[in-house]
């Protein structure tokens, strides 16, 4: 089992392009959760997601962000018009089912230039 | 508000001192409380939970509700336990971590 991937590893925009990050969770997980990590500062939970279906988004920005977990292919968490303020490590997590022991990607290091 | 401290940012130790990484969370109910590790370079990886009370890599940690803390002990360091340790918290019935900012630890040799 190769775990939980995500893609890229590291990703640079510009202000105001849009940043796809992207997580596949373990193999027979069907449950994904999204942290974002800003410096100096411990994970903060964003978004919670089962197939096809967003449970909880009360971590997630209310502008720019979004999530989706399809029935096909992976998770992808997205942020239009990125601003300097997004710079941080988005990491993944996967379960097989909830609540349980939460296994970690190796992170998405975004920067905005 | 649920909240995990990690009061110390670094931690350096010799090898073979004993190493203690502080902990305190802040939550009214029955916790469910893990030490994570991350060594350079790779993902966050599950230490112990404080359910299964075990011992990993000579780690252990103890809930102390009363002082609602969850230090991370080891009796002798290694330089390979140097590594950033987060401390979290799930309150029950939920699957949100609640993570403290965590501690680098550097064992030296």
């Amino acid at each position: 089992n190769a775990g939980v991937m995500q893609n890229p590893r590291h990703l640079v925009r510009r202000r105001g392009q849009e940043a796809r990050l992207r997580c596949s969770p373990m193999k027979g997980h069907s449950h994904v959760y999204w942290y974002r990590q800003l410096p100096e500062e411990g994970l903060k939970f964003m978004v919670y997601l089962q197939k096809e279906n967003i449970i909880d988004e009360s971590g997630m920005p209310k502008e720019r962000f979004s999530a989706e977990f399809p029935k096909e292919g992976p998770s992808i968490l997205r942020i239009q018009q990125v601003v300097r303020g997004d710079s941080a490590a988005y990491f993944c997590a996967s379960s097989p089912e909830s609540p349980h022991e939460q296994f970690f990607g190796p992170g998405t290091r975004l920067t905005v230039l | 508000a649920q909240r995990v401290t990690q009061p110390e940012k670094l931690l350096s130790v010799f090898k073979g001192a004993p190493v203690e990484l502080k902990c305190n969370y802040s939550y009214s109910g029955s916790p469910e409380l893990f030490w994570y590790v991350q060594y350079s370079r790779q993902r966050l990886q599950l230490l112990l939970r404080h359910i299964s009370r075990e011992s990993i890599k000579g780690f252990t940690a103890d809930l102390n509700k009363g002082e609602t803390s969850f230090h991370l002990k080891k009796p002798f360091a290694q330089e390979e336990d140097s590594a950033m340790y987060y401390c979290a918290l799930v309150t029950s019935g939920t699957y949100k971590y609640i993570f403290g900012t965590g501690t680098r630890l550097k064992v030296l040799a």
